[in-house]
């Protein structure tokens, strides 16, 4: 069965660091991709980004280029979405959700990892 | 960046015919992928490729593109069916995907 298990809530200040996970089972991660999707509360869908771990090649929004860090670890077939300094517009559900290739759909999603940051 | 437009929201009776609209320049030409967001769940994917649909997903929902509009259609909504939709694309120009700001359901 495939499965996006995603770490729990955070509650961190403004300017800290922080990099929440997305492990992957019941299928090959390296020959997959992980993208992240930001929704902020009450608001709609963005893509953040994404990592195809088998080679760690990563592309991501202009919006969130420079903002955030996308990484993958085979050995463990975890995904990571790193911050080093959060701002309070960070405060969002982060969805990690697999897909086959370059412009396919997201076929499983994680369970999302809310993400508070205040100062 | 290519700009995706759905109306805020549709209302539609139960067992009536809901259809979702989602606009874009020449989206007919591209694929259109179509997610279900119940409230306080993560998103389902109903309809790729314009119009296919993922194992597990009833027929009735499907989806055409064509022109500047790709449309969701909901037949026989049932109250379950209560939920935000969103339109995704892959922007070839950008190489990066877009959402629609989404379309939330309300069944009466």
């Amino acid at each position: 069965e495939v499965q996006l298990e995603q770490s729990g809530a955070e509650v961190k200040k403004t300017g800290e660091s922080l990099k929440i996970s997305c492990k992957a089972s019941g299928f090959s991660f390296s020959t997959y991709r992980i993208a992240w999707v930001r929704q902020m509360p009450g608001k709609g869908l963005e893509w953040v980004g994404v990592i195809r771990p088998g080679d760690s090649a990563t592309a991501y929004s202009p919006s969130f280029q420079g903002q955030v860090t996308i990484l993958g670890d085979k050995s463990s077939s975890t995904a990571y979405l790193q911050w080093s300094s959060l701002r309070a517009s960070d405060t969002a559900i982060y969805y990690c959700a697999r897909h086959d290739g370059a412009e396919t759909p997201f076929d499983y999603w994680g369970q999302g990892t809310l993400v508070t940051v205040s100062s | 960046s290519y700009v995706l437009t759905q109306p805020p929201s549709v209302s539609v009776a139960p067992g009536q015919t809901a259809r979702i609209p989602c606009g874009g320049d020449k989206i007919g030409h591209k694929n259109v992928n179509w997610y279900q967001q119940r409230p306080g769940q993560a998103p389902v994917l109903v309809v790729y490729d314009d119009s296919d649909r993922p194992s597990g997903i009833p027929e009735r929902f499907s989806g055409s593109n064509s022109g500047n509009t790709a449309t969701l259609t909901i037949t026989r909504v049932e109250g379950g069916d209560e939920a935000d939709y969103y339109c995704q694309v892959w922007d070839s120009s950008y190489n990066h995907y877009v959402f629609g700001s989404g379309t939330k359901v309300t069944v009466l």
